[in-house]
């Protein structure tokens, strides 16, 4: 069973750029989250995604955004990057989602913003 | 808000050390608790969880008893090996919350050496 697969994993982009990261998640797994990752705020949760509506939303700018299509698969978006945007992004992927849910996570998309 | 605290690494120890992370949390209510794991070069996967106090996780060796009257979660493994180098994660689900979002602790890196 293939697990979460996040593309590009590595990228690197200059200020004011966007950005847009992708998620397939297991395959049956409705709900996709996100999350960000940094040295210095650790990890971070983004948004969730479940059946294509967004279900939960972490305090981040609204340059930060996400959709999810009707095959379960997710794209994150980032406007405006600044410096501090940063950080690995990951997602993951869960078969209910619930907070009791286990969440199965990619190995990260690593943005680099110069 | 919501928080989890976890102690500072990084933690080394000798082959069969008995380790101990601790994990303390600030929440409203009864959160589900979790441990997550990251291995070097992989993404987080779920180690072991508890729902409600005094339920005890346990998976591969290690085991965290969720103890409502301290706030604490901490994990605990009788006999350490190379293999369990990783970085470790505590983490807390809101009882408030309908989706899977979770709130990390910084993580806590663990050196096993033979």
């Amino acid at each position: 069973k293939a697990g979460v697969t996040q593309t590009p994993r590595y990228l690197i982009k200059t200020r004011g750029q966007q950005v847009t990261l992708s998620c397939s998640p297991i395959s049956g797994h409705r709900s996709v989250s996100w999350y960000q990752q940094t040295p210095g705020q650790g990890l971070q949760f983004l948004f969730e995604y479940f059946s294509e509506t967004q279900r939960n939303k972490g305090n981040f700018p609204g340059r930060f955004s996400g959709r999810q299509f009707s095959n379960s698969r997710s794209e994150m978006n980032v406007s405006t990057l600044e410096l501090g945007d940063s950080a690995l992004y990951l997602c993951a992927s869960s078969l209910r989602g619930g907070r009791a849910g286990e969440l199965f996570f990619g190995e990260g998309s690593r943005l680099t913003v110069l | 808000g919501d928080s989890v605290t976890q102690m500072e690494g990084p933690v080394t120890l000798s082959e069969e050390a008995f380790l101990t992370i601790n994990c303390t949390y600030t929440a409203t209510g009864y959160p589900s608790l979790f441990w997550y794991v990251q291995y070097p070069g992989e993404g987080l996967q779920l180690l072991l969880k508890a729902t409600k106090a005094d339920d005890k996780g346990s998976n591969k060796g290690f085991e965290a008893t969720y103890r409502k009257e301290t706030t604490s979660f901490h994990l605990e493994k009788g006999s350490v090996q190379v293999s369990d180098s990783a970085v470790y994660f505590c983490a807390l689900s809101a009882p408030n919350q309908a989706g899977t979002a979770l709130i990390f602790g910084k993580g806590t890196t663990l050196s096993v050496s033979s």
